[in-house]
Parts: C-alpha cells; structure tokens; sequence
C-alpha cells in the first residue's frame, strides 16, 4: 500500500505566485521528510527536507511545512518560475532504518510564464 | 495504488561478491523500469533505465559489467552489483513509470554495504 501519497497528479500556475504541492503519508513513524525535483530524463534532485522536530523549513524560495497531526506535509514556492517546471516527489523515511526512503508518486508543475 | 516491492531492504556482503537487488511492480506493469544510487545528503542519481525485453541503457560514467541490470518480465527487473567493493556502498532505489496512468512509484530502497 501506498504509504506516501501525492494525489493531484499535475498543477499549474502563473509565473510570480505561489505554488502549493501536497503529500500525504499513513506511517506515524516517519520522521523524515524530503522533496526532490526531477526534469524530464533526469534523476531526481534532492531540493529540501524537514525533520519530524520541526513544521517548518524554509530555504530561499522554497518551504516546507509539516503538519504531524494531519499526517500532512506541503512545499510552498515563491514565486514560481518558469524554470521550476518539473515533477515534484516527496518522500519519508523511518528512524533506524538506514535511509529508506518511501516516495509519493509526484505532482508534474507547470510553470505558465 | 501503484506498488514497487524492492527486496532486500538491507544488504552486507564481502568484498568481491556479487549481490542481486529485485523490484517488484505488485499489481501493475512495468515497462520502464529506473535505477537510482543515493550518496549520503546527496540527490538520487540515475544509473539506468531497463526496458522489459530489452537491454538497459546506462548513463554516463555507470559501468555496465558491474551494474547488470536484467528486466526480464513486466514485473521484475534487477540490479546485480558484481564484484562489490567498498566504494560500492550506497543507497540504491528503484522506479517504474506507470503504465497507462501517471507519475512514478519507487521501491523503498535497497542500503548496501560492502564490507
């Protein structure tokens, strides 16, 4: 079963707002929280984290938000550019567990200059 | 939903062994298969991409006689890490595309070390 869930498939948004990409996980035990980018034919690139400590995570651009209780965790980007098109994966790992990672299955944004 | 079993999740092997990583795509097919090798605090890096039936195509800078990748049915592919050496010690995942639907599901991973 899915433990990592990213259910809106694709966004778009106008270039200077805000971009709001979701996941969902099941597992109360992850305490790890990562977002990675990947262009077409290209590996994913790691782009921010977040540990279970924390709600939030802020790194130029992009923010992360965790929400433990809604089992709920978010990226925010602003402003959007046209360059941040791509598929977007948040993953979750659980402790002790030698970085095995569970993915969403990614939200491809698209940037509409 | 889409599921990707990968197995084992943690594997210790000598030097200059052989060890063998399986996906599994539980109740989809897999055409397209990818492989992934993770540094620590680093991004996932393509190693390669199988297709059932097909030989594997291998990026840059991976060597094909050490990574042997086999897809050899809709549901399973594999990653052979032959004659292992410590510097092969990684993260490796893996990730099939969805066929027919969207996005992509990846295994949980698979943390080797060579001992």
């Amino acid at each position: 079963d899915q433990q990592v869930k990213q259910n809106s498939p694709s966004l778009s948004v106008q270039e200077g707002r805000i971009s709001i990409l979701n996941c969902d996980y099941t597992n109360s035990m992850f305490d790890y929280f990562l977002w990675y980018k990947k262009y077409p034919a290209e590996g994913p690139t790691f782009l921010i984290s977040i540990s279970s400590i924390k709600d939030k995570n802020e790194d130029g651009r992009f923010t992360v938000f965790l929400n433990k209780s809604a089992k709920h965790l978010s990226l925010h980007i602003v402003p959007s550019q046209p360059g941040d098109s791509a598929v977007y994966f948040c993953a979750a790992s659980i402790p002790n567990t030698g970085n095995q990672f569970y993915f969403g299955t990614g939200t491809s944004l698209t940037v509409i200059p | 939903g889409a599921v990707v079993s990968q197995h084992p999740s943690r594997v210790i092997c000598k030097s200059g062994t052989s060890v063998k990583i399986e996906c599994r795509s539980l109740d989809f097919q897999a055409t397209t298969m990818f492989w992934y090798r993770q540094f620590p605090k680093q991004s996932l890096m393509l190693m390669a991409t199988s297709n059932e039936g097909s030989k594997a195509t291998y990026e840059q800078g991976v060597e094909k006689d050490k990574f042997l990748i086999n897809h050899a049915s809709l549901t399973l592919s594999t990653l052979t890490v032959t004659s292992a050496h410590p510097e092969d010690s990684s993260f490796y995942i893996c990730s099939a595309s969805i066929t027919g639907g969207y996005g992509y599901t990846f295994g949980s991973g698979t943390r080797l070390t060579v001992v």
